[in-house]
């Protein structure tokens, strides 16, 4: 079985300091795939960043950075210069080629403050 | 933004009453996925489709069920709502089902009186 585990229930960051997002997995496959999906309030579920498990490069996209630790089995998020659109619910995801279905976290809201 | 689009967005139902959520994208995808998101916003997978006449359950015990005729389709019905089907449904495609990112629809949030 694959599961995904977020341990914050909740965030907090002063506007342009930096917060890290936990996510911890289990998949006994070896070609999957991770994700960080953000989800504003009332507002559609977006990609934030991804990662495939083959790679050791750390993905990056603008103010977002992963930590992925493959023996760990961790993925965390990184968001430097956070901005009050940070806000929102952010979920740690998994996909594998063998299942085609996505795993989600239980999600951690995130709240910017001013 | 994705080309994927679920309506009703909100929908307030009586008790008993038969209805359809809506999901529709426009970008080819094979794989589609519905989603029930609870009030502490966990996501749980109650549908997925890899293809056109295929359907399958997800993880999570539903008492909906969903149709593929048509590539860009994935409707969700339920046959006799009751208030414990209250919650937010997520529509979701993707385009090789584990190599890429899944898009999802805005949702459509239903209350069943």
């Amino acid at each position: 079985a694959q599961t995904v585990t977020q341990s914050q229930p909740e965030m907090s960051v002063q506007e342009a300091e930096t917060v890290t997002l936990s996510c911890t997995y289990d998949t006994s496959e070896s070609d999957y795939y991770l994700f960080w999906y953000k989800q504003p309030p009332s507002r559609q579920m977006i990609l934030v960043i991804r990662q495939e498990a083959y790679k050791q490069q750390n993905a990056t996209e603008n103010r977002f950075s992963v930590n992925f630790q493959k023996a760990a089995k961790s993925f965390s998020l990184k968001i430097s210069d956070s901005q009050l659109g940070d806000a929102a619910m952010y979920f740690c995801a998994l996909t594998t080629s063998g299942t085609y279905k996505y795993i989600f976290g239980t999600g951690t809201r995130l709240k910017v403050l001013a | 933004e994705a080309d994927i689009y679920q309506t009703p967005r909100y929908l307030v139902i009586g008790t008993g009453k038969k209805i359809t959520l809506e999901c529709s994208q426009t970008m080819g995808h094979d794989k589609m996925y519905w989603y029930q998101q609870d009030p502490g916003m966990e996501l749980h997978l109650i549908h997925y489709s890899y293809g056109v006449n295929s359907t399958e359950k997800g993880d999570l015990s539903s008492e909906s069920t969903v149709s593929r005729i048509r590539t860009e389709h994935f409707p969700l019905t339920l046959e006799s709502a009751r208030p414990s089907h209250t919650s937010q449904y997520l529509c979701a495609s993707s385009a090789y089902g584990g190599r890429t990112e899944a898009f999802f629809g805005q949702g459509t949030r239903l209350t069943v009186v």
